[in-house]
This record gives C-alpha cells, structure tokens and sequence, in this order.
C-alpha cells in the first residue's frame, strides 16, 4: 500500500497567485515527520520544509507552509505568490518514528507548472 | 559547508561496463541513501547505510548492483554489467539521524546522470 500519495500529477498556477499541493500518508506510528522537497529541472533536490507528528502548529518557512491536518492525515504544501522560479517537481515525504535511519518515503511528485 | 558529493556529474558508457558512481557524505553524518530516479518508475530507494552497516538493500533491483561503504566519508555504487535500462539519474544523500524524534532532512547531492548505450 501506498504511504506518501500525491494525487496531482500536474498543476498550474498563475504568476503571484497561492497553490496547495496536496500529501496524504498513511501509517500507524504515532512519531513521524513530514517534508517536502523540489526539485527544479536542472534537477537537484532541494529540502523546503518540515512538520512533525506532535507540532502543535503548522509549519512555516518563508512563502512555503504546510497545511498539516493529522485526523486526515494529510500534509499539504502552500506557495503563496507564486513565481516562476516555483515551477518545479514537488515530492512530499514521510519519516516514520520507528525508523532510527532517516529513511523517508517519497510520494511520487506534483510538477508545478507557474503561468506568467 | 560542502554538501553531499557525487562524482562523476555525467556517465555514458556501453552496454556491458562496469560503472562506478561516488558519494561523498556530509561530514558528521551518519546515514546514507542512494537512489534511482527515472521518469517511468519514480524515485526509488536503492540500499541505505547507517554508520557505515547496510540496513536495507531491498531495493537494489538485481545482483549486477552492488554498493559499499568502506568509511563515514566515502560511498561507492556498482553497477557491473551495466545495461541500458540501467539509465537513470543516480542520487546520494545523507542525514544526521538524532533518534525518535529526529527532524533532520535528507541532504541530496546534485546526481548523476548515467547513460548506458
């Protein structure tokens, strides 16, 4: 079964407008952490943000935010005002407490497309 | 402070070689992922190292893959023979795993991008 689902394998968005990606997870660890990278076409990965199981508040880091909603467990990206050096493959992925590594597991990506 | 390093950027070779890729870590820490990154089948997890011990190889996808960790700053992936379905980009990362609640990310070098003809 499927951990990290990213349901948009594509989305556009217009120059300095907000987006959400959406991430749904799923485990039965009650410790786990939840990120988000990009990766821009020139290809590197790059680590945007990070929200933990027992943060009490959604966390923030510049224009990104994530919107965390554990009943639902989902864990969505926001990008407020768009631009385009957003566009990018988006991966969200989940480190789960059991695990003393830091494996994650990467959902398979939202490409962002930002519209001029 | 350097990041994760992989070496070479670039790998075109034919069909039958042995290709050895290179990872350098960040210094200090103390697990390392490799993947594999296409555009059919995604990212995908190889094998991981912690402190130098290979935890999982699960995802090494047959024997012609193979990888060592011979010290905490030093990494090699093996492919041998290579094919061209082996064509891919190939990522290294690693991170200072700090317990249950550990928040630290994963630090991905820039890749590298094989061919095999």
């Amino acid at each position: 079964a499927q951990k990290i689902t990213q349901t948009q394998p594509g989305m556009f968005v217009q120059e300095k407008e907000a987006v959400t990606l959406d991430c749904t997870y799923d485990t039965s660890d009650p410790s786990y952490g939840l990120f988000w990278y990009k990766q821009p076409s020139s290809g590197e990965m790059i680590f945007l943000i990070y929200q933990g199981s027992y943060d009490q508040q959604n966390a923030t880091e510049g224009r990104y935010s994530l919107n965390f909603q554990k009943a639902r467990k989902s864990a969505n990206l926001v990008i407020s005002a768009s631009q385009l050096g957003d566009s990018a493959m988006y991966f969200c992925a989940m480190r789960e407490g059991r695990s003393n590594t830091g494996k994650l597991i990467f959902g398979q990506g939202t490409t962002l497309q930002v519209k001029p | 402070d350097a990041g994760v390093i992989q070496s070479p950027r670039h790998e075109v070779t034919e069909m039958g070689q042995e290709v050895t890729l290179r990872c350098k870590p960040i210094s200090g820490h103390n697990s390392l992922f490799w993947y594999r990154q296409t555009m059919m089948r995604g990212l995908e997890l190889l094998i991981y190292f912690n402190n130098n011990v290979p935890i999982d190889d699960s995802g090494m996808p047959e024997d012609r893959f193979s990888a060592k960790m011979p010290n905490a700053s030093f990494s090699t992936l093996k492919i041998q023979p290579s094919e061209p379905r082996d064509s891919a980009v190939y990522f290294c990362a690693s991170t200072q795993d700090r317990g249950l609640f550990g928040n630290q990310p994963q630090h991905f070098g820039d890749g590298t991008r094989l061919s095999i003809l």
